[in-house]
């Protein structure tokens, strides 16, 4: 069964620096997200992309992040300047055309020291 | 979006069967009922999907009433592994519609 995969599993970076996570969604899904999770909390809502551009983002999603989708493949979520509260689960999500679930990769563990 | 309520956790035995009823009393004529599920450190995933009456999949059946204000999520025989977060979800079907986590239902299966 097709997937959604995400590089790392964990980052560990110190606060103020960047990072970018990166997801691999399925092949022929047309809509991705970034969602994420912080310990003990609910699963939030970060952005939403499709066509190139992003359609939705929430309040969480200020400047300091940014998503790509640099060719075919990858959909990468950059934090700029990483701040303690950034530590959480980092999940990607894709939908495709003929379906309306969205299939979440197995997340990336942020830890801002 | 309506919104739904939820036991925050529920405990069963293996082997039992576990329905999980979601209230949603504001649903709206087209908004279908969606469940999720989350095993810790994990992605959520999709459980099932229905509109009305009864959906059965090979994880689980979902029964809506007529009046559609409340849904049961029923796992038949669970088993340790089904201990997980199961999130109860009520929106229109649009692909590109970003998802509204609650808390959900932690389910603790016990030996």
């Amino acid at each position: 069964e097709p997937e959604v995969t995400q590089t790392p599993s964990h980052q560990v970076t110190q606060m103020g620096q960047e990072v970018i996570l990166r997801c691999v969604p399925i092949s022929n899904h047309l809509y991705f997200y970034w969602y994420r999770q912080i310990l003990g909390q609910k699963v939030e809502f970060l952005v939403s992309f499709y066509n190139n551009e992003i359609s939705e983002k929430s309040e969480i999603f200020d400047d300091q992040f940014s998503v790509e989708r640099p060719d075919g493949s990858n959909f990468t979520l950059k934090i700029r300047s990483t701040k303690l509260e950034d530590s959480a689960m980092y999940f990607c999500a894709s939908t495709g055309s003929d379906s309306y679930e969205q299939y979440f990769g197995p997340g990336t563990r942020l830890t801002v020291t | 979006l309506a919104k739904t309520t939820q036991p925050i956790s529920m405990d069963s035995y293996e082997g039992q069967e576990v329905n999980i009823t979601c209230s949603h009393n504001n649903i709206a004529t087209n908004d279908y009922i969606t469940w999720y599920q989350q095993f810790p450190s994990q992605g959520p995933r999709f459980i099932i999907q229905g509109y009305k009456t009864k959906v059965t999949n090979e994880v689980a059946s979902l029964f809506i009433p007529a009046d559609r204000k409340s849904s049961t999520l029923s796992l038949p025989r669970v088993s340790l592994s089904d201990t997980a977060v199961y999130y109860c979800l009520v929106g229109e079907r649009n692909r590109d519609d970003k998802i509204i986590f609650g808390k959900g239902t932690r389910l603790h299966i016990l030996p």
